[in-house]
This record gives structure tokens, C-alpha cells and sequence, in this order.
């Protein structure tokens, strides 16, 4: 119940392309959904991040998408760029718990 | 602006051998977390530790220590290395008191195990 499970495991995208990656979650109690995007030989930063009173939230070329009767979202990247090559990771997390669930991460390679 | 900063970047290490990998964050965090990457595996916590004075088991402990040694600074042990302990460690920290809030990671240490 306390997995995030993220789909898929590796992408490869068109410069110009939308890139699509996707994570479900089971417990109903999570309610703050974060994305990290991890460079190579770096730690993993902040990207965008959702609470489930919202549908969307976009920032940028980068949007979440949630459903919550689905117990799913998704990060859309509109315009893709070399630059976005990265490993991305969707998480989850309740409301002043301590820790915050990964999924396993996406690898994500943008075609020049 | 120096967020969470992690020693060694590198280390290798023979069978047995111990050491301890150091973490410090200047952001006033009361939670700090330590995670190692594998390839396929994502991050998998270690331990954490909510507050000074507290540490928890996370989902892979065993094979290693903590210290909670003061509010900026954390560290992990590994008293006895194993090849299976190769991987790459990442020290967080965060802040949850007035709401969710993210996690802010150090570049890691890359540790092999001989």
C-alpha cells in the first residue's frame, strides 16, 4: 500500500516531442506529489510538485496531471529539449509524515 | 547557498573495511534521510531522522549505523562493507512543519566495494 509504482522505466523522445511518464499509487492517505528530475552525477532536485485538491498544475513546458479517483498521474513535457534528458522520479507523501515514497524512476532521452 | 553537502564524493573500500559517510545541511531542517540508488531500484531509504536525537529504520538497514550528531548533520556507517553495499548514497533533508514540503538532496557519494 505504501508503493508508488512508475511506468515507464526508460523513454526516448523526438526533439519537439511531448514525453509522457505515468505513476499510480495505492494509499489514499498520500496527499502531496512531487517529481524530481536527477542529472547525471547529481543529486535529485525539485521539478514540480501536486496536492490532490487540484486536477493540473503546469509550470512551464512541465504539467502534472491527476486523477484522483484513479489514484494516478502523470508528468507531461511539452516541447521536449535535449536538455531534458534526465532520470525523473514521481513520489508521494502524507500530509507531516516523515517519509516520502519513490517510484523506481524514469530515464528519460530526448533525441537532438 | 550550500543546500546539503555530502563526503567523500568518492570512496572504494575493500571487503570489511568500515567508514562513514558524512552529511551536513545549512537550511535549518529538521528532517534528514539517507538513500542509496541502484540502477532498476530507484531510491530506497536507509534511515531517517525526524528531529535531533531521533533516528528510523527506512526499507534497507541492515549493514548500517546513523548518527543524528546535531540539527545540521547526519552520518552513516558502514561498519563492516559488503560488495552488496556498492551503490550510490544520497543524504536529504526537509522540513515538514508547515505542510508538505520537498526533500532537498547533496550530489551524492559513490562508494565501491572491493
Amino acid at each position: 500500500q505504501q508503493q508508488v509504482k512508475q511506468s515507464p522505466q526508460s523513454l526516448i523522445v523526438q526533439k519537439g516531442g511531448i514525453s509522457i511518464i505515468n505513476c499510480a499509487y495505492e494509499n489514499t492517505a498520500f496527499d502531496y506529489f512531487p517529481w524530481y528530475q536527477q542529472f547525471p552525477g547529481k543529486g535529485p532536485a525539485l521539478l514540480i510538485a501536486i496536492r490532490p485538491d487540484v486536477s493540473e498544475k503546469k509550470e512551464g513546458r512541465f504539467t502534472i496531471s491527476f486523477n484522483k479517483s484513479a489514484k494516478q498521474f502523470s508528468l507531461h513535457i511539452m516541447d521536449s529539449q535535449p536538455g531534458d534528458s534526465a532520470t525523473y522520479f514521481c513520489a508521494a507523501s502524507m500530509n507531516r509524515d516523515d517519509k516520502i515514497i519513490f517510484g523506481k524512476g524514469t530515464r528519460l532521452h530526448i533525441l537532438p | 547557498n550550500a543546500g546539503v553537502t555530502q563526503t567523500p564524493k568518492f570512496q572504494v573500500l575493500k571487503t570489511g573495511q568500515s567508514m562513514t559517510l558524512q552529511c551536513a545541511q545549512d537550511m535549518n531542517h529538521n528532517s534528514m534521510y539517507w538513500y542509496r540508488q541502484d540502477p532498476g531500484m530507484g531510491l530506497r531509504l536507509i534511515y531517517y531522522s525526524a528531529s535531533e536525537g531521533t533516528t528510523d529504520k527506512g526499507e534497507v538497514p541492515n549493514g548500517y549505523n546513523v548518527s543524528r550528531l546535531n540539527k545540521r548533520e547526519f552520518s552513516l556507517r558502514l561498519e563492516s562493507a559488503a560488495p552488496s553495499q556498492t551503490s550510490v548514497y544520497f543524504c536529504a533533508s526537509r522540513t515538514i512543519q508547515n505542510s508538505n514540503q520537498p526533500q532537498h538532496f547533496g550530489d551524492g557519494t559513490r562508494l565501491s566495494i572491493l
